[in-house]
């Protein structure tokens, strides 16, 4: 069975602080994602990454895969408010049907003026 | 990026009624689209694969009698929950893959409360 897990579950941070949240997944998957969610809304893609080493960045935010170690990490870099939101780290495969994602618990992430 | 609908947004119903979810994708075609379930402050669970034109694939625990899927045409599925209990009351996302592309776009969400 596909499992993922997230860390932290919860973060409070202050503004202009850098952190870092990680995903570690069971089992080789083909390709991992990050997802964003900001309440009571449905989820806005973030990063896929492919292959050992995929590096991605985008604007304060930078994702990277480690397959052999089945790590992911999101990096915050100098964070800001509007950053404030669940970040959900999801994989493929564990499921039925061909490209059905398994997602971690998310982590919740506010960060403070 | 591609954009992905889902009616409707908000749904209350009775106890024991049956509602369906339409999952559309706007500006592409889907062979394969997805429903996943959200509890209050929980993580997105995979509920079944919608594939056109043949059967859906549920995951392990979720009752195909009570969650109808069909996927009628490249551009919409729908999701029925029949007999609806309190505890189906959920957040329900659709996604989308387009073919060719690694991406899964997400419907905005239909959030279904059963009285």
């Amino acid at each position: 069975e596909l499992k993922v897990e997230q860390n932290p579950l919860f973060l409070s941070m202050q503004e202009g602080k850098n952190y870092t949240i990680y995903c570690n997944y069971s089992t080789t998957s083909d390709r991992l994602y990050w997802y964003r969610q900001d309440p009571g809304k449905s989820l806005e893609s973030l990063f896929v990454l492919l292959s050992n080493g995929a590096v991605k960045q985008e604007g304060r935010l930078m994702a990277s895969l480690d397959t052999k170690a089945r790590l992911s990490t999101l990096h915050i870099t100098a964070a800001v408010h509007d950053l404030s939101a669940t970040y959900f780290c999801a994989v493929t495969g564990g499921g039925g049907g061909a490209d059905g994602l398994t997602f971690g618990k998310g982590t919740h992430l506010i960060i403070q003026p | 990026g591609a954009v992905v609908s889902q009616h409707p947004s908000r749904v209350i119903c009775k106890s024991g009624t049956s509602v369906k979810i339409e999952c559309r994708s706007l500006d592409f075609q889907a062979t394969t689209m997805f429903w996943y379930r959200q509890f209050p402050k929980q993580s997105l669970m995979l509920m079944a694969t919608s594939n056109e034109g043949s059967k859906a694939t549920y995951e392990q625990g979720v009752e195909k009698d009570k969650f109808l899927i069909n996927h009628a045409s490249l551009t919409l599925s729908t999701l029925t929950v029949t007999s609806a209990h309190p505890e189906d009351s959920s957040f329900y996302i659709c996604s989308a893959l387009q073919p060719g592309l690694l991406l899964q776009f997400f419907g905005p969400g239909t959030r279904l409360t059963v009285l």
